[in-house]
């Protein structure tokens, strides 16, 4: 199965808003509402800030969105800061027991 | 606190075996569904294996018949045993949390298959 599309690259000033596409098919994205995103600094483990495509977790800030429209989901980042620089994954239930990642986006605060 | 603690990587040569063990504090892993994902250097995230609380175990197709995903009650601990290794399993492993939204992630022990 085919990792999720996602961007190579993001990028945004601080203050701006910047949103992340993860393209998958009926069979994942389309087919479940178990869309998530995760953030990943460098050396570090990642770090989940939506589940089910626009559930927060509790210390997670409302700059965060997540959305979905038919085979795509999305993630907003809203006032941008430079602690938001990081690498972000989005993940899907994609059947059968199984979950799949896209292929990451690099965000660039400039 | 509720944490995850990994290890056992090291450097394995191609053919060879491997366990992982996943320490958990402050919950129970065997009231959750807990997983397997690992990182190949320089790549994206990839899911390797989940068992859910009720004991149900399924893995990603790149490592099916290879891999087995295991825990201990008593031990409060996770486990992936890793047989047949290939250059193409080395990767930093992490174990979470929760199947739909992982919400806990240990911080990785890395897996070198190499001669």
């Amino acid at each position: 199965q085919s990792a999720l599309t996602q961007p190579p690259s993001a990028s945004g000033s601080p203050g701006q808003s910047v949103t992340i596409s993860c393209t998958g098919t009926s069979s994942d994205v389309g087919g479940y509402n178990y869309v998530s995103w995760y953030q990943q600094h460098p050396g570090k483990a990642p770090k989940l800030i939506i589940s089910e495509v626009n559930k927060r977790p509790s210390g997670v800030p409302d700059r965060f969105s997540g959305s979905k429209s038919g085979n795509t989901a999305s993630l907003t980042v809203s006032g941008l800061q430079a602690e938001d620089e990081a690498d972000y994954y989005c993940n899907s239930y994609a059947g059968r027991d199984n979950l799949i990642f896209g292929g990451g986006t690099k965000l660039t605060v400039l | 606190e509720v944490q995850l603690v990994e290890s056992g990587g090291g450097l394995v040569q191609p053919g060879g075996s491997l366990r992982l063990s996943c320490a958990a504090s402050g919950f129970t892993v065997s009231d959750i569904n807990m997983n397997w994902v690992r990182q190949a250097p320089g790549k994206g995230l990839e899911w390797v294996s989940v068992i859910y609380s009720g004991g149900d175990t399924h893995y990603a197709d790149s490592v099916k018949g290879r891999f087995i995903i295991s825990r201990d009650k008593a031990k409060n601990t996770l486990y992936l045993q890793m047989n047949s290794l290939r250059p193409e399993d080395t990767a930093v492993y992490y174990c979470s949390r929760k199947f739909y939204g992982m919400d806990v992630w240990g911080q990785g022990t890395t897996v070198t298959v190499s001669s």
